[in-house]
Parts: C-alpha cells; sequence; structure tokens
C-alpha cells in the first residue's frame, strides 16, 4: 500500500539553528502535501499546504519565513524550522493524499511523525 | 467552540467491550475522517466517510449528515486498540479539522 516516509522521527538541536524535516511518498506521486504540528495532548493543526513547483500556502498564524517549505519534486517536500527555539519545540507530521485512487477525498497517508526538541 | 467535537477525551475499558467514540461537527463537510495515532505518534487513516456506514474488522464507522455526527465503534476491544482516535472534518478541497481526540486504554 502507499507509504509516506517522514525522516527524521526525532531531533535534538540547539536555539539559533536551523532543522530539515523530510516528508517522502514512497510509491505514489503527490502533488499536495500537508504539514501538521502537534503540541502536547492537543490535536493536529495545519500549518501549511505544499504544492509541488509552486510555493506553500500556509494558515493564518504561521510564520512563512520560519518554517520553509519546498515541494521540489512529486515525492519529496521538505520543512525546515528557521532559527529555532524552545517554543518550536513540537511534533511535526506530514500527510499526502494519493490521487492514483481519484479526487479530493481520496485517502490520506500519514508520515510517522518528527519530534522536535529545541534546548 | 470547537468546529469538531470528539467524546469522550478518554476512555478506559476491560478487553472485550464494545466501545463508541463520538464526534460532531458544526460545519459543512465533504467528508469525515477517523484516524489512529499510536503512542510513538504515528497516525494511520482508518475511515473517509461522508455517508451511511463502513466496516472493517472490527471496526465500524457511521455518520449521520443530517445531524452532523459520526461515531466509530470497536467490537470486541483488545489492548492493542489502546491508541488515540481522531475524527477529522473534510471542510473543502484540501483543509482539514482536527478533533483533539478520544485516548482509549483497553486493559485485558
Amino acid at each position: 500500500g502507499a507509504v509516506v516516509s517522514q525522516h527524521p522521527s526525532w531531533v535534538i538541536c540547539k536555539s539559533g539553528t536551523s532543522v530539515k524535516i523530510e516528508c517522502r511518498s514512497l510509491d505514489f506521486q503527490a502533488t499536495t502535501m500537508f504539514w501538521y504540528r502537534q503540541f502536547p495532548k492537543q490535536s493536529l493543526m495545519l500549518m501549511a499546504t505544499s504544492n509541488e513547483g509552486s510555493k506553500a500556502t500556509y494558515e493564518q498564524g504561521v510564520e512563512k519565513d520560519k518554517f520553509l517549505i519546498n515541494h521540489a519534486s512529486l515525492t519529496l517536500s521538505t520543512l525546515t524550522v528557521t532559527s529555532a527555539h524552545p517554543e518550536d519545540s513540537s511534533f511535526y507530521i506530514c500527510s499526502a493524499r494519493d490521487l492514483r485512487v481519484g479526487s479530493y477525498n481520496s485517502p490520506l497517508h500519514f508520515g510517522n511523525g518528527t519530534r522536535l526538541t529545541v534546548t | 467552540k470547537n468546529e469538531v467535537e470528539q467524546s469522550p477525551q478518554n476512555l478506559t475499558a476491560q478487553e472485550g467491550e464494545f466501545i463508541t467514540i463520538n464526534c460532531s461537527y458544526s460545519v459543512g463537510i465533504s467528508a469525515l475522517h477517523w484516524l489512529q495515532q499510536h503512542p510513538g505518534g504515528g497516525i494511520v487513516s482508518l475511515f473517509m466517510l461522508s455517508s451511511g456506514k463502513k466496516k472493517h474488522g472490527r471496526l465500524i464507522a457511521t455518520i449521520n449528515i443530517q445531524e452532523k455526527h459520526s461515531s466509530l465503534h470497536i467490537t470486541a476491544s483488545h489492548p492493542r486498540d489502546s491508541a488515540v482516535y481522531i475524527c477529522a472534518a473534510h471542510v473543502n478541497t484540501d483543509k482539514l479539522i482536527f478533533g483533539t481526540g478520544t485516548r482509549l486504554q483497553v486493559f485485558p
């Protein structure tokens, strides 16, 4: 079945550094991928929609200069947390839709997430 | 008030019990998803439905569009069903609004 691979699964970095998270669709092409953030005991919040070959669409309140998204190919989207601060510590997870099965309501496949800790 | 609300927030059960998790939404949707999040954080899509009922193994999901309500049922629950179950409303082409999740623990 369709699989979305996310890497790394966890990362610890120092305040002020940048961290890149990768999201790959392994056996299907994904023109659109989604990035979510989840704080402890809270639900997922959509951060941005990553579009292959064009600029990402960010949700209100998400700083596009801080959370850089690149979707350079049909199988890879990256999220870079720039100048990370302790308050950026969170669980980041991506998803992609397998459009082989049809329209907007085709199944979503999620990565296993990346736990970011900024010290 | 959240646009997608789940109940209960926490649920404990003995192995073998029948479990129901409810989801109500206040927005127009094109589909509703039920997701399972394991302790490590990984998420699996269980169901996507826009009407009626779907069944997969011991899991059953129903939706009533008029009442804007969906339920997830687990029959003959097992400790391995312990996870957080999340409903998510698909409100337009791509946007999902997530419920806060129901943390289920099934004890042997």
